[in-house]
């Protein structure tokens, strides 16, 4: 089955600087890639989406970018600001098991002002 | 309003005593599913659910139940909790299997 790693799994930046999180994926059939914003207390929202079939895709300050030969998806994050602090978690579905999304196991990002 | 709900939001049980814990969405979706959250492993997929009838087993399915005798309801069932199933539950809604998903706000779930 589908193993997502996620790294780093704390980042502490700067306000205004930008952050990255990694995740990667083992099965090449995936072919959906959400990421999640979990703020203290409440369930995941996904904040940005993106499908094999792109390589990058941008929604104001958070961008994913997908590199499907190096099974790897990454979100930016840039100009942080305080209340970009929460927990990210990225997550991976397969084509062939419809329904299934497995996640990765999160990164705390703190926003320092 | 759009939202997925889920009760209670807390609550605090002995082994073995049967549960159910609700899900509702009013957002008219086809498939909803369950997660348990715990520190250092993400969420974990316990069912989910297709449609009304149809459900599956996600990867950490032992020890709970679900039915989707509704469109709109999907609860999580208990049959003989265990300590190991403490944990942070959420219920999710989509459109479909593979698009942006809707999460609950929780449920905090202890058994002593």
């Amino acid at each position: 089955g589908e193993n997502v790693e996620q790294h780093p799994s704390t980042l502490s930046v700067q306000e205004g600087d930008s952050a990255v999180i990694k995740c990667t994926y083992s099965d090449s059939a995936s072919n959906y890639f959400p990421w999640y914003k979990q703020e203290l207390g409440k369930g995941p929202q996904l904040i940005i989406d993106i499908r094999s079939n792109v390589g990058e895709k941008k929604d104001q300050r958070i961008a994913v970018t997908l590199n499907k030969t190096a099974k790897h998806f990454s979100l930016h994050i840039t100009e942080t600001q305080p209340e970009d602090s929460a927990v990210y978690f990225c997550a991976a579905s397969p084509t062939d098991s419809w329904g299934k999304l497995q996640f990765g196991a999160g990164t705390q990002v703190v926003v320092t002002p | 309003e759009a939202q997925v709900t889920q009760n209670p939001r807390y609550l605090i049980t002995v082994t073995g005593k049967k549960l159910t814990v609700t899900c509702s969405q009013n957002m008219n979706h086809e498939y909803m599913s369950w997660y348990r959250q715990d520190p250092g492993l993400g969420l974990r997929q316990i069912y989910y659910s297709m449609n009304v009838e149809v459900t599956d087993k996600g990867d950490v399915p032992e020890g709970y139940k679900v039915s989707r005798k509704e469109k709109r309801n999907f609860p999580l069932i208990l049959e003989s909790p265990s300590p190991n199933q403490t944990s942070l539950y959420f219920c999710a809604s989509s459109l479909s299997g593979q698009g942006g998903a809707f999460f609950g706000q929780g449920t905090r779930l202890t058994v002593v």
